[in-house]
């Protein structure tokens, strides 16, 4: 299957600086991508959806001035955590769909995620 | 989007089938059912989708109700790298955006 490279897998940083992660669809274009956040055993929730050379939308409750996403080509998507605090500390997660395939029916890949510990 | 209902856990013998039911009864005509699972500290990996008929591939196979009201998730040889989290899915094309459940915890165990 189609390969979504994120980067870096673990970071450490402390309270106050920003950290930025980055999704790389390596196979294929991704006109779309989502980033997700998972708190410890719980389910992944959708943060935004990243559009190429477009304003991101964002779900309900997440702030888009403390998550900045930038998706400045069809293969790669920031997000970037400004001001991270602990409770930021979370496993992020992104994923893309195949522009060149139906829309209707195709699986979404999944990058292997980011461990982010705001200390 | 249709919502899901999966049982929170299960267990299974390595070596034997594990079948992993999800009820959406509010399925409409052209939502499609996917299956993803999670390994701990893992991205989802798709694993198999379907729209009315029945699916497989070299992973697992998908059985879904004439009525569309439910599906079966097989794994047919359950192998210990099997344990992971399991998130069964549908959605509309043309607004798919993946979007998770609490999904059934499997455990494999010896």
């Amino acid at each position: 299957g189609a390969v979504v490279s994120q980067h870096p897998s673990r970071v450490i940083c402390k309270s106050g600086t920003s950290v930025k992660i980055e999704c790389r669809s390596l196979d294929f274009q991704a006109t779309t991508m989502f980033w997700y956040r998972q708190f410890p055993k719980k389910s992944l929730m959708l943060m935004a959806t990243s559009n190429e050379g477009s304003k991101a939308t964002y779900e309900q409750g997440v702030e888009k001035d403390k998550f900045l996403i930038n998706h400045a080509s069809l293969t790669l998507s920031t997000l970037t955590v400004t001001s991270a605090h602990p409770e930021d500390s979370s496993f992020y997660i992104c994923s893309a769909r195949d522009r060149g395939e139906p829309w209707a029916n195709t699986e979404a890949f999944f990058g292997q995620g980011t461990r982010l510990t705001v200390v | 989007d249709a919502k899901t209902t999966q049982p929170p856990s299960m267990d299974c013998a390595e070596g034997r089938a594990a079948n992993l039911p999800c009820n959406h009864s509010t399925i409409s005509g052209n939502e499609y059912v996917y299956w993803y699972r999670q390994i701990h500290s893992q991205g989802p990996q798709y694993i198999i989708h379907g729209l009315k008929n029945n699916e497989t591939n070299e992973m697992a196979s998908l059985i879904i109700t004439e009525d569309r009201k439910s599906s079966t998730l097989i794994l047919p040889h359950a192998t210990l790298r099997d344990t992971a989290v399991y998130y069964c899915i549908v959605s509309l094309g043309g607004s798919y955006i993946p979007t998770f459940g609490r999904g059934t915890s499997l455990i494999v165990h010896p």
